[in-house]
């Protein structure tokens, strides 16, 4: 894979479903994946930062795995409420083929909880 | 965490003129600034990347005579669109980062419209 992909692009779950989003990266050169949720009129903000193949973090309801071996990782979220509506997105920092290291995003998930 | 104020949130030029948006990191220093942009309903796209005291690289495709990117202190980044076109109108936000493993923090973003 040669760019950060997301999926499903949009989901909509009733509140107290359980749900998860995909983000696949390269795998080579890797350094970080972050996750941040990204709410209507607000900036961007850092849900978790993750290095470690086989690493998990969690806060609160959402939870990350990451697997650098093959470059994907997985949130979570137990028991959506309405207040995790949100655009959910993933970056991965690489060192990138011309040399640079970048923070390259993926298209987002697009999280709608309904009450 | 981190506060990045970016501005204006919101602008309205007249199509040839040059307009700047102001990047700043106000209580952590910045050593690596990133400037996006998102086109109606796709992810953010990286233009640039800016590190202090040096020139910014600019992403495949972004005409660097025209987003002007300055990074002159390790607080303070701009973008500037020079002779902006219907086109270059769009949603700009800035990303302040120290390294490393840790998280970026974003800008509230900037809606340019060009008329």
């Amino acid at each position: 894979i040669l760019n950060v992909e997301q999926s499903p692009q949009s989901l909509h779950v009733q509140e107290g479903d359980s749900t998860n989003f995909t983000c696949s990266f390269p795998s080579s050169n890797f350094y970080a994946l972050h996750w941040y949720r990204w709410e209507t009129a607000k900036s961007p903000e850092a849900l978790f930062v993750m290095t470690l193949n086989g690493d998990e973090k969690k806060k609160g309801r959402i939870s990350a795995t990451l697997n650098t071996k093959e470059g994907y990782s997985y949130l979570y979220i137990k028991g959506s409420q309405p207040e995790d509506s949100a655009t959910y997105l993933c970056a991965s920092y690489r060192l990138m083929d011309t040399g640079r290291r970048a923070l390259t995003f993926g298209s987002g998930t697009r999280l709608q909880v309904q009450p | 965490g981190a506060v990045v104020s970016q501005h204006p949130s919101r602008v309205i030029c007249k199509s040839g003129t040059s307009v700047k948006i102001e990047c700043r990191s106000l209580d952590f220093q910045a050593t690596t600034m990133f400037w996006y942009r998102q086109f109606p309903k796709q992810s953010l796209m990286l233009m640039a990347t800016s590190n202090e005291g040096s020139k910014a690289t600019y992403e495949q495709g972004v005409e660097k005579d025209k987003f002007l990117i300055n990074h002159a202190s390790l607080t303070l980044s701009t973008l500037t669109v020079t002779s902006a076109h219907p086109e270059d109108s769009s949603f700009y936000i800035c990303s302040a980062w120290n390294g490393g493993n840790t998280e970026a923090f974003f800008g509230q973003g900037t809606r340019l419209t060009v008329v």
